[in-house]
């Protein structure tokens, strides 16, 4: 099956230091790549749409400077949180959409990455 | 606007016993419909899904969902819990009529196992 990698799993950073997550499909080209963000025995919130080539769609209330994401080959998105600071300590999850599974809407989902600000 | 409602954020059932997790869902258009289910740390794995195909909808593990239109329902079930099932389940909505479109996600609904 359609495999979606992330990378780190676990962080760990200082204030004001900038993270980078990057998720990557193993098996399979991806146009379409999703960020959520979970807050501990919550749901998934979803952050912004990456789109391979060009700017990513934020949705309301996400900060593009402070949650910056880049989508430059069809197997790679990647986000970096800047200037991080401890409330944007969360959990964060990428999926890719299969490209030839576009008309189902089936994700695959990345192992998830868990920032740790100090 | 799509939307997914999940009732009861915390289920606890006996091993052995039938599982019911509820979701009803809130559409404009004919939805697609996911069950993921999440393990401590991890990302979410698809159980199953509808796409207007049969409404009865058979998963790994033993799940299996029916999609009820009437109803705007989409229940997950499994007739012998085990205690590896104990983990955190999404109910998801999405639109079929674009390939850009988004999933929503329920709020999730933690199941238990007791021995």
């Amino acid at each position: 099956g359609a495999v979606v990698s992330q990378h780190p799993s676990w962080v760990i950073c200082k204030s004001g230091t900038s993270v980078k997550i990057e998720c990557r499909s193993l098996d399979f080209q991806a146009t379409t790549m999703f960020w959520y963000r979970q807050f501990p025995k919550q749901s998934l919130m979803l952050m912004a749409t990456s789109n391979e080539g060009s700017k990513a769609t934020y949705e309301q209330g996400v900060e593009k400077d402070k949650f910056l994401i880049n989508h430059a080959s069809l197997t790679l998105s990647t986000l970096t949180v800047t200037s991080a600071h401890p409330e944007d300590s969360s959990f964060y999850i990428c999926s890719a959409r299969y490209l030839a599974g576009a008309g189902t809407g089936e994700l695959f989902f990345g192992e998830g990455s868990r920032l740790t600000v100090l | 606007a799509q939307s997914v409602t999940q009732l009861g954020s915390h289920v606890s059932v006996s091993e052995g016993a039938l599982v019911l997790l509820r979701c009803n869902y809130s559409s404009s258009v004919p939805p697609y419909l996911f069950w993921y289910v999440q393990y401590p740390n991890q990302g979410l794995q698809l159980l199953l899904k509808y796409t207007s195909a049969a409404t009865l909808v058979k998963g790994i593990n033993g799940f299996e969902a029916e999609f009820k239109k009437s109803e705007t329902s989409f229940h997950l079930t499994k007739p012998s819990a085990h205690m590896s099932d104990a983990a955190e389940y999404f109910c998801a909505v999405s639109s079929p009529y674009s390939s850009a479109s988004k999933i929503i996600f329920g709020s999730g609904t933690r199941l238990s196992i007791r021995p």
